[in-house]
């Protein structure tokens, strides 16, 4: 099985500030998940990455395969950014085989 | 239609009841999980169906019995649970083995007395 580790696991910011979320797992992984989860519980899937790097509007994911890390950034922050952001690896290899999660980053923006 | 939709959102149930938790998506996906997730804590996996067969069940208690009965739905049938079983519990989807992207349904509070 794999283990993930997420740092920071709180981060406070003011809005506007650029925010770094890293993660690194233990072994190679066929993709890597960054999910986001809001009070109340849902978890939104925001990228899936195996190499490079993908942006989807404020957002941008980065992964290093070689070294087994990944960042996730927020440009421009804004209070609605607040959540916990959760990066995870399949739980076996890959396929259908359902994730291993990082215990996430408790993000606050404050205004 | 990229929804997974869960049943009931809340659950209280005592510890000699039978209930049982519903999950569904219509987007042709093959691949179908529960995970569970106690209070500030990530989820974990507790099954995955693949093509509507069990492929992986992570050592969960046999008072947790899921059911696939077809490609669209995932059932969770709960008996004799314990105080320390109260979570949130999650379903979610994906295509199947092309893809491992996951699409997660709203979760179902479940709170055994």
């Amino acid at each position: 099985k794999n283990e993930v580790e997420q740092s920071p696991q709180n981060l406070t910011a003011q809005e506007g500030e650029f925010i770094t979320i890293n993660c690194s797992y233990s072994v190679g992984i066929s993709a890597l998940h960054w999910l986001q989860q809001h009070p109340g519980g849902g978890i939104v899937s925001l990228f899936m990455l195996s190499s490079g790097k993908k942006k989807h509007g404020r957002l941008i994911a980065t992964i290093n395969i070689q070294e087994k890390h990944s960042s996730l950034h927020i440009t421009a922050s804004h209070p609605r950014d607040s959540a916990v952001y959760i990066c995870a690896v399949p739980y076996s290899g890959g396929g259908a085989d359902g994730l291993t999660f990082g215990k996430g980053t408790h993000l606050i923006i404050q205004p | 239609d990229t929804e997974v939709t869960q049943t009931p959102k809340h659950l209280v149930m005592g510890m000699t009841n039978k209930k049982s938790l519903k999950c569904e998506q219509h987007m042709g996906h093959r691949a179908m999980y529960w995970y569970k997730q106690k209070a500030k804590k990530p989820p974990e996996l507790m099954f995955v169906y693949s093509y509507e067969k069990l492929s992986i069940n992570e050592s969960v208690p046999s008072r947790f019995s899921p059911e696939c009965p077809n490609s669209s739905l995932l059932n969770l049938h709960l008996h004799a649970l314990q105080p320390e079983d109260s979570a949130l519990y999650l379903c979610a989807s994906s295509p199947g083995v092309e893809s491992n992207e996951q699409y997660f349904g709203p979760g179902t509070r479940l709170t055994v007395t």
